[in-house]
């Protein structure tokens, strides 16, 4: 049972750049999250899928888009990237309200 | 809107001695609240969770976290802290699309 995974575990762009982010999870949630984490901010949300076939924005999604392919992937893309984007990128999933919720390893994503 | 308040940035305490972290929410319903501890280049993991009934919640680790209605805290707990526990620690609420996180508080041991 592998849980969350995220590829790449780490990328360096440059200004400009796109990308893509990709997370799965294995274990039959409904719900996922793509946080960005970075010094002293905790963690905040960017985009979140309540359910297969929902997006929604959180409380960062300028300058990101993302897919919820099936109910096991939710990709984050990055169009054209920017220095303000360098952060760790966390992906989690949950099954439901108050259910804990389950975080992949991390993406760090350094933009120069 | 839901928002958590970690008051502490950074805490330093003496291996065995007693460990206290705050955690302030403002959320309007009845709240579910998390906390997760981060060791350095790691993910997330779950320490303790609090939904409804006795608001004295224990986790792993000797961890506990106390709710407290009135004060809209959720206090986390250790009554002996190991050097294994440095690392930062999260308080969350979730709501019901999302889940919204403090700052963080860096926990230092000394030896």
């Amino acid at each position: 049972n592998a849980g969350v995974t995220q590829t790449p575990k780490f990328q360096v762009l440059k200004t400009g750049q796109s990308m893509t982010l990709q997370c799965a999870q294995d274990m039959n949630h409904n719900s996922m999250y793509w946080y960005r984490q970075d010094p002293g901010m905790g963690l905040r949300l960017i985009y979140y899928s309540a359910s297969e076939g929902t997006t929604d924005k959180g409380e960062v999604p300028n300058g990101y888009n993302v897919s919820r392919l099936n109910k096991r992937e939710f990709s984050l893309r990055l169009e054209s990237a920017a220095p303000s984007q360098t952060s760790v990128y966390f992906c989690a999933s949950r099954h439901g309200l108050g259910e804990t919720q389950y975080f992949g390893p991390g993406t760090r994503l350094l933009v120069l | 809107a839901q928002s958590v308040t970690q008051p502490d940035i950074h805490i330093t305490v003496s291996e065995g001695a007693s460990l206290e972290l705050r955690c302030n929410y403002s959320y309007g319903a009845t709240p579910y609240l998390f906390w997760y501890v981060q060791s350095p280049g790691q993910g997330l993991q779950l320490l303790l969770k609090y939904f409804s009934g006795d608001t004295l919640v224990q986790g792993i680790k000797g961890f506990e976290a106390e709710f407290k209605r009135s004060q809209s805290s959720f206090n986390l707990r250790k009554p002996s802290v190991h050097w294994s526990d440095a690392a930062e620690y999260f308080c969350a609420v979730a709501t019901n699309n999302d889940m919204r996180f403090g700052a963080g508080t860096r926990l230092t041991v000394k030896p």
